[in-house]
């Protein structure tokens, strides 16, 4: 059964680096997202991705986090320069289309010293 | 802005006991709602989503529009049941909103 894939499970940098996460949808979904979570708190919405442009965004989702299709395959998200409050889980998720079922990746860790 | 509320964060009951999760929504629009579950050590799955008005691993979820709720409830818990449960929104637009989510654990 397909799956999504992130790269890489565990990332540690210094406060102020940048850092690219990546993803893997499933083949043939058409809608892609991106959430976090910081330890100990709940899920929340980063930014969706449609037909290579941003559709929706959360305030989390400031001028210092940009999105990318960058060859039909991997979908990535960048922070441009990371924070101590950017440590958390990072989840990529797909789906058919925007209201079907999202199929999440197992996350990246960020961790920003 | 939509928001979705999951009252209890910690859930405990005895195996073979009936449990419900409970989740309430506020959205002006027509949402689509979804249960997601995260088992140890495994990544967010899709448990059921009230389109589909389907039961999964014994669980049902039944969206009450009047009372903006989509609890989730199973008549007899089982162990493995055991995992964190999100209630989630998702706009027209793509935007999803996820409660905080419900820790169940099923005693033997």
């Amino acid at each position: 059964e397909p799956e999504v894939t992130q790269t890489p499970s565990h990332q540690v940098t210094q406060m102020g680096q940048e850092v690219i996460l990546r993803c893997v949808p499933i083949s043939n979904h058409l809608y892609f997202y991106w959430y976090r979570q910081i330890l100990g708190q709940k899920v929340e919405f980063l930014v969706s991705f449609y037909n290579n442009e941003i559709s929706e965004k959360s305030e989390i989702f400031d001028d210092q986090f940009s999105v990318e299709r960058p060859d039909g395959s991997n979908f990535t998200l960048k922070i441009r320069s990371t924070k101590l409050e950017d440590s958390a889980m990072y989840f990529c998720a797909s789906s058919e289309d925007r209201v079907n079922e999202q199929f999440f990746g197992p996350g990246t860790r960020l961790t920003v010293l | 802005a939509q928001r979705v509320t999951q009252p209890e964060k910690l859930l405990s009951v005895f195996k073979g006991a009936p449990v419900e999760l409970k989740c309430n929504y506020s959205y002006s629009g027509s949402p689509e709602l979804f249960w997601y579950v995260q088992y140890s050590r495994q990544r967010l799955q899709l448990l059921l989503r009230h389109i589909s008005r389907e039961s999964i691993k014994g669980f049902t979820a039944d969206l009450n529009k009047g009372e903006t709720s989509f609890h989730l409830k199973k008549p007899f818990a089982q162990e493995e049941d055991s995992a964190m449960y999100y209630c989630a929104l998702t706009t027209n637009a793509g935007k999803s909103t996820f409660g905080d989510g419900t820790t169940l654990t099923v005693k033997p």
